[in-house]
């Protein structure tokens, strides 16, 4: 299957700073890419979908000035956290559209604690 | 709007043996897509199966098969020869082409496999 990285894998920060975090199509295009949170034992929830070149899709309840998102190519996209607080801290996964196979691709997730 | 329903939050089965996670969706859609994807321990999702509506067949990987009823909207996945690298959640998902559609995804189901 297609592999999506993503990168941190884990990262802590302090309550008010912003965190970047990095996905990545490895080897095919993706023109769409999405951003989960997950609570352990829980479903994944949609957070936002990314389209290349244009602005994110954000779901009813996502804070878009807070969760900033940007896909400036075919095989990168960055969530990018902004001024971080406890209540932030959560598993986040991306995945990112096959168009050849009409299927999306996870990332192996990005841990995130804020203290 | 879709839904997808595991109604069995857990469970457990012998090594080697067979067991079928039940998996129901609700949808006004005649050309959609299934997916199984399986969440280890490192939380990785990892696509186990796919189904395309309009195909009859039923899809199979390896051990792992499934039962797909369009007329009664179920799509259950068969894994035979459980092997202890199993042990995951799995969720089953949902997705309406084109592909930069969302996946819904249902509440996941956590399978233990017994040594």
């Amino acid at each position: 299957g297609a592999v999506v990285s993503q990168h941190p894998s884990r990262v802590i920060c302090k309550s008010g700073t912003s965190v970047k975090i990095e996905c990545r199509s490895l080897d095919f295009q993706a023109t769409t890419m999405f951003w989960y949170r997950q609570f352990p034992k829980q479903s994944l929830m949609l957070m936002a979908t990314s389209n290349e070149g244009s602005k994110a899709t954000y779901e009813q309840g996502v804070e878009k000035d807070k969760f900033l998102i940007n896909h400036a190519s075919l095989t990168l996209s960055t969530l990018t956290v902004t001024s971080a607080h406890p209540e932030d801290s959560s598993f986040y996964i991306c995945s990112a559209r096959s168009l050849s196979e009409e299927t999306q691709y996870f990332g192996p997730g990005t841990r995130l604690l804020v203290l | 709007a879709q839904t997808v329903t595991q109604s069995q939050p857990e469970m457990s089965v012998q090594e080697a043996e067979t067991v079928t996670l039940s998996c129901t969706y609700d949808t006004s859609e005649s050309n959609y897509y299934l997916f199984w994807y399986k969440q280890p321990p490192s939380r990785q999702m990892i696509l186990v199966i796919r189904q395309e509506a309009y195909k009859q067949q039923n899809a199979t990987e390896n051990r792992f098969s499934v039962n797909f009823q369009k007329a009664a909207k179920s799509f259950s996945l068969k894994i035979s020869d459980s092997q202890l690298g199993d042990t995951a959640m799995y969720f089953c998902a949902f997705m309406k082409p084109p592909g930069n559609s969302k996946l819904t995804f249902g509440k996941g189901i956590t399978l233990s496999v017994r040594p």
